[in-house]
């Protein structure tokens, strides 16, 4: 079965700094991975795709991610956090007709 | 190209109403689904479908029924609504391809049973 783990319910930065949001995956086969946004009152927003093509991917406004078949993780980061990063994001496992969603991590950029 | 649609946006049902909802997209995806958001749990998929006519049941689909008449729409469907079914629903679709294409996602409805 399919599952994903995001560590961190909540993370807080500071504009400017590092944003790193983890996940963890676990998969019988090769994974297609992805990473969504959720600003509020809206529906999900696709940011970065990995279907095994390079294991950096690079997505929209800024962010990128590392697939790591040894450690089964999928982190997003992005180098300098902007006050308009601030939403909920979700990582994501699809296999065949199904996706599997993390439970979110919220993330809060203080001025 | 409007994408993703849900209809409607707000919804407030009493315990035993039932109503539906309704998705439609115009991206001509084989694939469809529905997932309630409640917090902390991320989104869970009640119900999907994999081309017209087809449905299959998802983690959650207790108290749902759905149908897919046409290829563009995707109907939930709740016969008698509980206070649990309190949730954000979010219908999404897709490309087929063994989970390789994203899904795209309609606005939400946010449902509240009293």
């Amino acid at each position: 079965a399919q599952s994903v783990t995001q560590l961190g319910s909540h993370v807080s930065v500071s504009e400017g700094a590092l944003v790193l949001l983890r996940c963890n995956y676990s998969s019988s086969v090769p994974p297609y991975l992805f990473w969504y946004v959720q600003y509020p009152n809206q529906g999900l927003q696709l940011l970065l795709k990995y279907t095994s093509a390079a294991t950096l991917v690079k997505g929209i406004n800024g962010f990128e991610a590392e697939f790591k078949k040894s450690e089964t993780s999928f982190h997003l980061t992005k180098p300098s956090a902007h006050m308009s990063d601030a939403a909920e994001y979700f990582c994501a496992v699809g296999n065949f007709n199904k996706f599997y969603f993390g439970s979110g991590t919220k993330l809060n950029v203080k001025p | 190209n409007a994408g993703v649609t849900q209809t409607p946006k707000f919804r407030v049902l009493k315990t035993g109403q039932s109503m539906t909802l309704l998705c439609a997209q115009d991206m001509n995806h084989e694939y469809m689904y529905w997932y309630r958001q409640d917090p902390g749990m991320g989104l869970r998929l009640i119900h999907y479908s994999v081309g017209e006519g087809t449905t299959a049941k998802g983690e959650v689909p207790d108290g749902y029924n759905v149908s897919r008449l046409k290829k563009q729409n995707f109907l939930l469907g709740l016969e008698s609504a509980a206070p649990s079914q309190t949730s954000v629903y979010f219908c999404a679709s897709s490309r087929p391809g063994q989970g390789a294409y994203e899904q795209y996602f309609g606005p939400g409805t946010r449902l509240t049973v009293t």
